[in-house]
Protein backbone atom coordinates (compact mmCIF):
# COMPACT_ATOMS: atom_id res chain seq x y z
CA UNK A 1 0.00 0.00 0.00
CA UNK A 2 1.52 3.47 -0.40
CA UNK A 3 2.20 5.80 2.00
CA UNK A 4 3.69 9.36 2.61
CA UNK A 5 6.74 9.34 3.40
CA UNK A 6 9.14 11.81 5.86
CA UNK A 7 12.65 12.02 7.05
CA UNK A 8 14.38 12.00 9.68
CA UNK A 9 11.90 10.89 11.87
CA UNK A 10 12.96 12.50 14.91
CA UNK A 11 15.60 15.61 14.74
CA UNK A 12 16.94 17.05 18.42
CA UNK A 13 19.08 20.51 17.38
CA UNK A 14 19.53 23.65 19.71
CA UNK A 15 18.43 27.02 19.18
CA UNK A 16 19.28 29.05 16.23
CA UNK A 17 20.10 26.26 13.92
CA UNK A 18 18.70 25.57 10.37
CA UNK A 19 16.66 21.97 10.14
CA UNK A 20 14.69 20.73 7.37
CA UNK A 21 12.51 18.11 6.86
CA UNK A 22 11.38 15.97 3.52
CA UNK A 23 8.78 14.37 2.98
CA UNK A 24 7.37 12.55 -0.59
CA UNK A 25 3.81 12.02 -0.88
CA UNK A 26 2.05 9.21 -2.48
CA UNK A 27 2.83 8.92 -6.25
CA UNK A 28 0.07 10.89 -8.30
CA UNK A 29 -1.06 12.58 -5.54
CA UNK A 30 -0.90 16.77 -6.73
CA UNK A 31 -1.85 18.50 -3.40
CA UNK A 32 0.43 18.25 -0.48
CA UNK A 33 0.19 19.57 3.18
CA UNK A 34 2.66 20.57 5.93
CA UNK A 35 0.92 20.59 9.10
CA UNK A 36 2.29 21.37 12.94
CA UNK A 37 1.29 19.70 16.08
CA UNK A 38 2.21 20.55 19.25
CA UNK A 39 2.02 18.16 22.26
CA UNK A 40 -1.83 18.00 23.73
CA UNK A 41 -2.86 19.87 20.33
CA UNK A 42 -4.09 18.92 17.23
CA UNK A 43 -2.61 19.01 13.88
CA UNK A 44 -2.46 23.07 12.39
CA UNK A 45 -1.95 23.54 8.32
CA UNK A 46 1.51 25.71 8.28
CA UNK A 47 1.39 25.00 4.18
CA UNK A 48 -0.55 23.74 1.34
CA UNK A 49 0.87 23.17 -2.12
CA UNK A 50 -0.96 22.28 -5.55
CA UNK A 51 1.67 21.05 -7.49
CA UNK A 52 4.37 23.00 -7.47
CA UNK A 53 2.60 26.28 -6.08
CA UNK A 54 1.48 27.46 -2.24
CA UNK A 55 -2.02 27.69 -2.09
CA UNK A 56 -2.28 28.46 1.27
CA UNK A 57 0.48 29.65 3.70
CA UNK A 58 -1.07 31.82 6.08
CA UNK A 59 -0.44 30.08 9.23
CA UNK A 60 3.34 29.83 8.07
CA UNK A 61 5.45 31.99 10.28
CA UNK A 62 7.55 33.13 7.38
CA UNK A 63 10.36 35.14 9.10
CA UNK A 64 11.57 31.54 9.71
CA UNK A 65 9.92 28.97 8.32
CA UNK A 66 9.99 28.33 4.07
CA UNK A 67 8.41 25.89 2.37
CA UNK A 68 9.28 24.41 -1.33
CA UNK A 69 7.89 21.64 -3.97
CA UNK A 70 10.00 22.51 -6.71
CA UNK A 71 8.91 19.63 -9.34
CA UNK A 72 5.23 19.22 -7.88
CA UNK A 73 6.61 16.20 -6.21
CA UNK A 74 8.27 15.74 -2.86
CA UNK A 75 9.07 18.57 -0.72
CA UNK A 76 11.09 20.42 1.99
CA UNK A 77 9.90 22.32 4.83
CA UNK A 78 12.83 24.30 6.49
CA UNK A 79 13.11 26.18 9.93
CA UNK A 80 15.91 29.08 10.19
CA UNK A 81 16.57 29.39 12.99
CA UNK A 82 14.90 26.87 15.11
CA UNK A 83 13.50 28.59 18.71
CA UNK A 84 12.36 26.77 21.49
CA UNK A 85 8.79 26.63 20.72
CA UNK A 86 9.62 25.01 17.40
CA UNK A 87 9.43 21.65 19.10
CA UNK A 88 6.74 19.32 17.72
CA UNK A 89 5.95 16.98 15.14
CA UNK A 90 5.39 17.99 11.75
CA UNK A 91 3.43 16.36 9.64
CA UNK A 92 2.88 15.75 5.92
CA UNK A 93 0.35 14.69 4.16
CA UNK A 94 -1.50 14.43 0.20
CA UNK A 95 -4.05 14.03 -1.55
CA UNK A 96 -5.32 13.51 -5.30
CA UNK A 97 -6.49 16.83 -5.57
CA UNK A 98 -7.46 19.97 -3.88
CA UNK A 99 -10.89 20.23 -1.88
CA UNK A 100 -12.04 18.19 1.41
CA UNK A 101 -13.57 15.54 -0.69
CA UNK A 102 -10.44 13.93 -1.55
CA UNK A 103 -8.64 11.87 1.44
CA UNK A 104 -5.48 13.36 3.14
CA UNK A 105 -3.06 10.77 3.91
CA UNK A 106 -0.60 11.33 6.38
CA UNK A 107 2.86 10.07 7.33
CA UNK A 108 4.91 9.45 10.19
CA UNK A 109 5.92 12.77 10.99
CA UNK A 110 8.99 14.32 12.46
CA UNK A 111 9.10 14.98 15.40
CA UNK A 112 11.58 18.04 16.49
CA UNK A 113 13.25 18.83 19.65
CA UNK A 114 14.71 22.00 20.19
CA UNK A 115 17.23 22.81 23.02
CA UNK B 1 -13.23 31.29 11.92
CA UNK B 2 -13.41 27.40 12.54
CA UNK B 3 -13.27 25.62 15.57
CA UNK B 4 -13.74 22.44 16.93
CA UNK B 5 -13.93 20.87 20.56
CA UNK B 6 -13.12 18.03 21.84
CA UNK B 7 -15.20 17.18 25.23
CA UNK B 8 -12.57 15.06 27.12
CA UNK B 9 -9.00 15.14 26.52
CA UNK B 10 -8.53 11.49 28.37
CA UNK B 11 -11.10 8.53 28.45
CA UNK B 12 -10.00 4.89 30.38
CA UNK B 13 -12.64 2.39 29.64
CA UNK B 14 -12.96 -1.70 29.96
CA UNK B 15 -13.22 -3.98 27.37
CA UNK B 16 -16.88 -4.20 26.01
CA UNK B 17 -17.54 -0.97 27.62
CA UNK B 18 -19.61 1.59 25.40
CA UNK B 19 -17.72 4.67 24.24
CA UNK B 20 -18.57 7.47 23.23
CA UNK B 21 -16.44 10.86 22.61
CA UNK B 22 -17.76 14.19 22.18
CA UNK B 23 -17.45 16.49 18.75
CA UNK B 24 -18.46 20.26 18.70
CA UNK B 25 -17.41 22.32 15.44
CA UNK B 26 -17.98 26.26 15.09
CA UNK B 27 -19.25 27.36 11.39
CA UNK B 28 -21.90 28.70 10.58
CA UNK B 29 -21.83 27.01 6.34
CA UNK B 30 -21.75 23.47 5.45
CA UNK B 31 -19.36 21.27 6.46
CA UNK B 32 -17.59 18.10 6.01
CA UNK B 33 -16.71 16.09 9.05
CA UNK B 34 -14.04 13.83 9.74
CA UNK B 35 -12.65 11.55 12.36
CA UNK B 36 -9.04 10.61 12.54
CA UNK B 37 -7.44 7.76 14.85
CA UNK B 38 -3.75 7.46 15.43
CA UNK B 39 -2.57 3.75 16.75
CA UNK B 40 0.33 3.94 19.03
CA UNK B 41 3.58 3.77 16.89
CA UNK B 42 1.30 4.57 13.79
CA UNK B 43 0.79 7.53 11.52
CA UNK B 44 -3.12 9.47 12.03
CA UNK B 45 -5.64 7.69 9.48
CA UNK B 46 -9.11 8.24 8.44
CA UNK B 47 -11.48 6.82 10.39
CA UNK B 48 -14.88 8.16 9.07
CA UNK B 49 -16.21 10.99 7.45
CA UNK B 50 -19.74 12.59 6.59
CA UNK B 51 -20.31 14.97 3.41
CA UNK B 52 -24.19 14.87 2.84
CA UNK B 53 -27.25 12.54 3.21
CA UNK B 54 -27.77 9.72 5.75
CA UNK B 55 -26.35 11.69 9.42
CA UNK B 56 -25.81 8.34 10.87
CA UNK B 57 -22.24 7.23 9.03
CA UNK B 58 -20.69 3.68 10.03
CA UNK B 59 -16.87 3.87 9.58
CA UNK B 60 -13.81 0.79 9.92
CA UNK B 61 -13.62 -1.27 12.84
CA UNK B 62 -17.06 -1.02 14.14
CA UNK B 63 -17.05 2.63 14.73
CA UNK B 64 -20.20 5.09 13.88
CA UNK B 65 -20.84 9.03 13.90
CA UNK B 66 -23.91 10.71 14.05
CA UNK B 67 -23.99 14.06 12.10
CA UNK B 68 -26.72 16.43 14.52
CA UNK B 69 -26.91 20.15 12.47
CA UNK B 70 -28.99 21.94 14.98
CA UNK B 71 -26.02 20.84 17.57
CA UNK B 72 -23.08 21.01 15.70
CA UNK B 73 -21.86 18.13 16.71
CA UNK B 74 -20.59 15.29 15.29
CA UNK B 75 -20.16 13.01 17.83
CA UNK B 76 -18.24 9.00 17.61
CA UNK B 77 -19.54 6.22 18.88
CA UNK B 78 -18.66 2.44 19.04
CA UNK B 79 -21.07 -0.22 21.32
CA UNK B 80 -18.52 -2.29 22.67
CA UNK B 81 -14.64 -1.38 22.30
CA UNK B 82 -11.62 -3.92 22.42
CA UNK B 83 -7.90 -3.31 23.79
CA UNK B 84 -7.34 -2.64 20.17
CA UNK B 85 -8.93 0.39 20.02
CA UNK B 86 -6.19 2.07 22.87
CA UNK B 87 -5.59 5.37 20.29
CA UNK B 88 -6.41 8.74 19.57
CA UNK B 89 -8.73 10.05 18.22
CA UNK B 90 -8.69 13.32 16.18
CA UNK B 91 -11.86 15.09 14.95
CA UNK B 92 -11.67 17.71 11.90
CA UNK B 93 -14.30 19.81 9.78
CA UNK B 94 -14.03 22.07 6.91
CA UNK B 95 -16.41 24.25 4.69
CA UNK B 96 -18.05 21.55 2.02
CA UNK B 97 -16.09 23.66 -0.56
CA UNK B 98 -12.98 24.29 1.21
CA UNK B 99 -9.81 22.60 1.48
CA UNK B 100 -8.00 23.65 5.07
CA UNK B 101 -9.10 20.62 7.93
CA UNK B 102 -9.18 22.11 10.86
CA UNK B 103 -8.39 19.52 13.80
CA UNK B 104 -9.42 19.59 17.54
CA UNK B 105 -7.28 18.37 20.64
CA UNK B 106 -7.52 15.06 20.47
CA UNK B 107 -8.83 12.83 22.60
CA UNK B 108 -7.09 9.72 24.02
CA UNK B 109 -8.66 6.77 24.37
CA UNK B 110 -7.52 3.96 26.94
CA UNK B 111 -8.91 0.41 26.67
CA UNK B 112 -7.98 -1.79 29.68
CA UNK B 113 -8.20 -5.42 29.16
Amino acid sequence: EAEVAQSPRYKITEKSQAVAFWCDPISGHATLYWYRQILGQGPELLVQFQDESVVDDSQLPKDRFSAERLKGVDSTLKIQPAELGDSAMYLCASSLAEGSYNEQFFGPGTRLTVL
Amino acid sequence: AQSVSQHNHHVILSEAASLELGCNYSYGGTVNLFWYVQYPGQHLQLLLKYFSGDPLVKGIKGFEAEFIKSKFSFNLRKPSVQWSDTAEYFCAVTPSYGNKLVFGAGTILRVKS
